[in-house]
C-alpha cells in the first residue's frame, strides 16, 4: 500500500503570506490525489482532487500541484487568513480500488 | 440536504463489552468506510463496503466487524472492547469521482 509523508507536523505562517504544504508518496503513482481540511473535533472536509494528468488545480485561494516524477503534491493557500488555521491531510487511493490512504497531516496556524 | 451522521458522539464502555457505532448517510453513496484516528497514526482504515451485502477488511480490522444490509447504513461493531480501541472513529461515504464525505466522529473510551 502507499506510504505518505507530510513532512511538516506543524507550520506557522504570518497572515497574508502564502502557506505551502508538502505531500510525498512512495510506491506507485496514483491516478489522483486529494486534499482535506480537518478542524479540531470535526471530521475531515474534502477540498480538492487533482488527477495524474493535471499539473495544477485551483479553487479560490487554494492551489494544488501534482508532480508524478517527484512523487509529490504541493498545497498552497495564498493570502492566508487566521480562519485557514486547521490540519490539512493529503490522501491517495490504493492501487486498483477507491479506498484512500491518508497522511498524518500538517497543522497549519496563521498568525495575525 | 444530504448528510452523513454518526451516533453516539461520545461513548464510554467497559472492557469486554460489545459496542456498536452507527453511521447513516443520505447521499445514496455506494461506498462507505470506517476509519479510526489516533495521535501519531492519522486515519487508519478499519472496514469498507462498496455496496449492499459487500464488506471488506481494512488495515486495522481485528476486533471489528461491519454489516451492510441497505445503502444508507454501515454500523461498526466492536465484538469485545479493549483499551487499545479507545479512539476517535470516523465514518465516510463517497460517490463516483468525488472526495469522501465524513461524519462528525464518535469518541470512544474503553475503561
Amino acid at each position: 500500500s502507499q506510504k505518505i509523508e507530510q513532512n511538516s507536523e506543524a507550520l506557522n505562517i504570518q497572515e497574508g503570506k502564502t502557506a505551502t504544504l508538502t505531500c510525498n508518496y512512495t510506491n506507485y503513482s496514483p491516478a489522483y490525489l486529494q486534499w482535506y481540511r480537518q478542524d479540531p473535533g470535526r471530521g475531515p472536509v474534502f477540498l480538492l482532487l487533482i488527477r495524474e494528468n493535471e499539473k495544477e488545480k485551483r479553487k479560490e485561494r487554494l492551489k494544488v500541484t501534482f508532480d508524478t516524477t517527484l512523487k509529490q503534491s504541493l498545497f498552497h493557500i495564498t493570502a492566508s487568513q487566521p480562519a485557514d488555521s486547521a490540519t490539512y491531510l493529503c490522501a491517495l487511493p490504493n492501487f486498483g480500488n477507491e479506498k484512500l490512504t491518508f497522511g498524518t497531516g500538517t497543522r497549519l496556524t496563521i498568525i495575525p | 440536504d444530504a448528510e452523513i451522521t454518526q451516533s453516539p458522539r461520545h461513548k464510554i464502555t467497559e472492557t469486554g463489552r460489545q459496542v456498536t457505532l452507527a453511521c447513516h448517510q443520505t447521499w445514496n453513496h455506494n461506498n462507505m468506510f470506517w476509519y479510526r484516528q489516533d495521535l501519531g497514526h492519522g486515519l487508519r482504515l478499519i472496514h469498507y463496503s462498496y455496496g449492499v451485502h459487500d464488506t471488506n477488511k481494512g488495515e486495522v480490522s481485528d476486533g471489528y466487524s461491519v454489516s451492510r444490509s441497505n445503502t444508507e447504513d454501515l454500523p461498526l461493531t466492536l465484538e469485545s472492547a479493549a483499551s487499545s480501541q479507545t479512539s476517535v472513529y470516523f465514518c465516510a461515504s463517497s460517490g463516483p469521482n468525488y472526495g469522501y464525505t465524513f461524519g462528525s466522529g464518535t469518541r470512544l473510551t474503553v475503561v
